[in-house]
């Protein structure tokens, strides 16, 4: 069975840097990507881009553009998003999900990963 | 503010039936696929409708999703008091080349 497991959460100042890891199993890792989501305290849902775990292409959303930074490591299953110059407004949920590609459904989601910004 | 516009909630009785609607663009919903999602309290999004009326393995057909234009809506019957939670539509935004999430729907099953 598919499973997306991540990191545990995180407090940081701002200014500083983020790496949220997520692991994959059940599934052969390099045939999907993963997209990654965030969600805000008491907010919607907002998809903050896709990495493609065959090869390492890499969709990101404007907002985040120049400041998040999306890998995988093929040997462990696993995906990272990193997210630098932290503002309190990056204070969210990280959620992360298996995906063939940018728009694919997001059928298996991790548990999500509280990234908590203050100083 | 949501490229995709949803009502912020809607709420009907057990056994009603009741319908959230996302609208969006031409660069959106009206040419590409919608997805539906399901959120209860403290956990991840579930997938509940894609490709704009398909349902994945397992969810039962009281959901149904449909689309015309620049819309799509979410219809579930027999509302139970388990299906409390917030809906959320999403869809691919051709202009932004990224996914877009409509703000969300809280339903309350009075």
């Amino acid at each position: 069975q598919v499973h997306l497991e991540q990191s545990g959460g995180e407090v940081k100042k701002p200014g500083a840097s983020v790496k949220v890891s997520c692991k994959a199993s059940g599934y052969t890792f390099t045939r999907y990507g993963i997209s990654w989501v965030r969600q805000a305290p008491g907010q919607g849902l907002e998809w903050m881009g896709w990495i493609s775990a065959y090869n390492g292409n890499t969709n990101y959303a404007q907002k985040v553009q120049g400041r998040v930074t999306m890998t995988t490591d093929t040997s462990t299953s696993t995906a990272y998003m990193e997210l630098r110059s932290l503002r309190s407004d990056d204070t969210a949920l990280y959620y992360c999900a298996r995906a063939r590609s940018p728009y694919d459904i997001l059928l298996y989601w991790g548990q999500g990963t509280l990234v908590t910004v203050s100083s | 503010q949501s490229v995709l516009t949803q009502p912020p909630s809607v709420s009907a009785a057990p056994g009603q039936k009741v319908t959230i609607s996302c609208s969006g663009s031409s660069s959106n919903i009206a040419n590409n696929h919608v997805s539906w999602y399901q959120q209860l309290p403290g956990t991840a999004p579930k997938l509940l409708i894609y490709d704009d009326n398909e349902r994945p393995s397992g969810i039962p057909d009281r959901f149904s999703g449909s689309k015309s234009g620049t819309s799509a809506t979410l219809a579930i019957t027999g509302l139970q008091t388990g299906d409390e939670a917030d809906y959320y539509c999403g869809t691919w935004e051709s202009s932004l080349s990224a996914v877009v999430f409509g703000g969300g729907t809280k339903l309350t099953v009075l």
